[in-house]
């Protein structure tokens, strides 16, 4: 199975409004998640079964879908939103597949 | 709070065997019910899901990586252990160990989990 990120990168400012998609290659019901990473870090879990926020994660995070088509939304950007994002299929019964990534940057 | 630490060598010759230990702490490893994940990245790139080991001892890898991986556990010493025969330049890479939390169990016996806790992440290099 494949997880396609777009776009790959985008640029935005403080206060936007943003949307990352991520497709599947076959449909994968609910079974994603979404993540942020910032440079030298670890990754940091935001949202899992498509649209539950992690605890302890801000409500300006959002997340839809299901099937093949997901979203994660960035509702107003902080600047500690400036990060890269990964989406991952979490059906133990496939490989447990990441995104490409989209890479978020300050305009 | 738990708490993840990957460890190992930080240089590998072509050809031989990565092995990286991930120990935990806060937390037992034989409690039942977590899946204790390798994910990769190689410089600069995206991350890549190497597998996992369940609480039972089960094991599921990544099919691009099936034939040179294997995962263990050592419930003694509260560690999971990762090794990838036959490295190559290619399997240079940040390795990172982290815990699956179980968060909904299909009627078809698939199980969805979340990387909750994630270890700092190590720099293998291979060299030749």
């Amino acid at each position: 199975i494949q997880l396609t990120q777009s776009p790959s990168s985008l640029s935005a400012s403080v206060g936007d409004r943003v949307t990352i998609t991520c497709r599947a290659s076959q449909g994968i019901s609910s079974y994603l998640a979404w993540y942020q990473q910032k440079p030298g870090k670890a990754p940091k879990i935001l949202i899992y079964a498509a649209s539950t926020l992690e605890s302890g994660v801000p409500s300006r995070f959002s997340g839809s879908g299901s099937g093949t088509d997901f979203t994660l939304t960035i509702s107003s950007l902080q600047p500690e939103d400036f990060a890269t994002y990964y989406c991952q299929q979490v059906n133990s019964f496939l490989p447990l597949t990441f995104g490409q990534g989209t890479r978020l940057e300050i305009k | 709070q738990v708490q993840l630490q990957e460890s190992g060598p930080g240089l590998v010759k072509s050809s031989q065997t990565l092995s990286l230990t991930c120990t935990v702490s806060g937390g037992s490893i034989s409690r039942g019910g977590y899946y204790w994940n390798w994910i990769r990245q190689h410089p600069g790139k995206g991350l890549e899901w190497i597998g996992y080991i369940y609480s039972s001892g089960s094991t599921n890898y990544s099919p691009s990586l099936n034939s040179r991986v294997t995962i263990s556990v050592d419930t003694s010493k509260n560690q999971f252990s990762l090794k990838l025969s036959s490295v190559a330049a290619a399997d240079t890479a940040v390795y990172y160990c982290a815990r699956g939390f179980p968060y909904y169990y299909d009627s078809n016996g698939s199980v969805s989990h979340r990387f909750d806790y994630w270890g700092q992440g190590t720099l293998v290099t291979v060299s030749s």
